[in-house]
């Protein structure tokens, strides 16, 4: 029973390049989040979805999308990478009680 | 902001001893949940506590809640080594019970 499964697990990109980090849950669980984490800043939400098809805007949204075509999958795209989306990207899934699964991070670093 | 907030920032302990660390809050919640980040990994969960609720124990851990001063604390009990990790509080509130804000957590290191 892996949880949640996030890829890649780290990734340097470049400044204006793009890329998706996927989300997988195999607990069929209905709610899915993305978060960042950064230095001195906690974890702040990005986007979540509440159910298949569904995407909401979390506290910080700009310069990342969202989709969750498939119930088990959440991914998080960035079009256009810049500087200040450095950071550690976790997902997480509930069903919504009682406490989210995290999964392990994804370390992304644009230079 | 709608975070909460922990106190202190960083603690240090020997082993044995107990940790406590607070959360304060400036909103009405829903729930109150604290959970534990070791270094380089995934948060997990510890503990949930309704806003109706007082007090919740699991094994070790100790969780308080007084809606009143909008406050909770984490109590570990004979800490261990292995108790060494960041420890964060989250805040369900407003008309979610599922949508977590987390604070940015409490360093908590426990010598042998």
């Amino acid at each position: 029973n892996a949880g949640v499964t996030q890829t890649p697990k780290f990734r340097v990109l470049k400044t204006g390049q793009s890329m998706t980090l996927l989300c997988a849950q195999d607990m069929n669980h209905e709610y899915m989040y993305w978060y960042r984490q950064d230095p001195g800043m906690g974890l702040r939400l990005i986007h979540y979805s509440v159910g298949e098809g569904t995407t909401a805007k979390g506290e910080v949204p700009d310069g990342y999308n969202v989709s969750r075509l498939k119930k088990q999958n959440f991914l998080l795209g960035l079009e256009s990478a810049a500087p200040s989306q450095t950071s550690v990207y976790f997902c997480a899934s509930n069903n919504p009680a009682p406490g989210y699964t995290f999964g392990s991070g994804t370390r992304l670093t644009v230079v | 902001s709608q975070q909460g907030e922990e106190d202190p920032q960083a603690l240090s302990i020997q082993e044995g001893e107990n940790a406590t660390m607070n959360c304060s809050y400036k909103t009405s919640i829903n729930n109150l949940q604290w959970y534990r980040q070791n270094s380089g990994r995934g948060l997990v969960h510890l503990i949930l506590i309704r806003s109706n609720e007082r007090e919740k124990h699991s094994g070790r851990l100790r969780v308080t809640l007084d809606t009143s001063k909008k406050s909770s604390s984490l109590l570990i009990t004979a800490s261990r080594a292995a108790d060494t990790a960041s420890y964060f509080c989250a805040l369900a509130f407003g008309g979610s019970n599922y949508k977590l804000t987390f604070g940015k957590g409490t360093l908590l290191t426990v010598n042998p």
